[in-house]
């Protein structure tokens, strides 16, 4: 199972939005709409931000959002603020295993 | 609220294995996924494999299959991650983290906890 592909990096102002992709295949992206998203700070475990496309967990501001089409995923951040600076990865369900993204490092300007 | 406590670091010698333990407390085990997840020094995160206790078969990547072995302990509500044949490429914080949904693979993908991770090192 190859990774899936995200941009390196991304970044916006205070305020802006920020959109990341997350593009896989047929076999995962493609085939089930079960894409999470994390954010990881430094130093921390990854924590849950989107799951099965568009669902945020409780806690996770609205500014989050994510969407799919075909074998591509997204995330928007809207409103960036400082604390959003961080690494963000996609992961996408395969059948019986699951794949993460490359990550992409989201800096705040 | 549930918490998942992972063993303490490890340091192994290239050809060596690691057991890295992962345990359950405040919340239901059995019915859960338990998944596996590295990550290398300033790299990417990667699926190593997962379980559903209540069911005991492991999926594993096909990255690791044959090197890994992930069980789970019903008794203790402990999950385990055995990685023979160290490399110094394994040398990563390996973290467990538990599916969302009951029941459902497609929970190897949808983490709600964590573990602190375990720092593994692979030197000479």
């Amino acid at each position: 199972q190859s990774a899936l592909t995200q941009p390196p990096s991304a970044s916006g102002s205070p305020g802006q939005s920020v959109t990341i992709t997350c593009t896989g295949t047929s076999s995962d992206v493609g085939a089930y709409n079960y894409v999470s998203w994390y954010q990881q700070h430094p130093g921390k475990a990854p924590k849950l931000i989107i799951y099965e496309v568009s669902q945020r967990p409780s806690g996770v501001p609205d500014r989050f959002s994510g969407s799919k089409s075909g074998n591509t995923a997204s995330l928007t951040v809207s409103g960036l603020q400082a604390d959003d600076e961080a690494d963000y990865y996609c992961s996408s369900y395969a059948g019986n295993n699951g794949v993460f993204g490359t990550g992409t490092t989201v800096t705040v300007l | 609220q549930v918490q998942l406590v992972q063993s303490g670091a490890e340091v192994k010698k290239p050809g060596s294995s690691v057991k890295v333990s992962c345990k359950t407390s405040g919340g239901p085990f059995s019915r859960y996924s338990i998944t596996w997840v590295r990550q290398a020094p300033g790299h990417r995160l990667e699926w190593m494999g997962g379980v559903i206790p209540m069911f005991g078969t492991a999926n594993y990547a096909q990255k690791f299959k044959g090197r890994v072995t992930i069980t789970a302990d019903e008794s203790t509500s402990t999950s385990y991650m055995e990685l023979r044949g160290l490399r110094s490429e394994d040398t990563a914080i390996y973290y467990c983290a538990r599916g969302l949904r009951e029941l459902l693979t497609s929970s190897y993908v949808i983490f709600d906890v964590w573990g602190q991770g375990t720092m593994v090192s692979v030197s000479s």
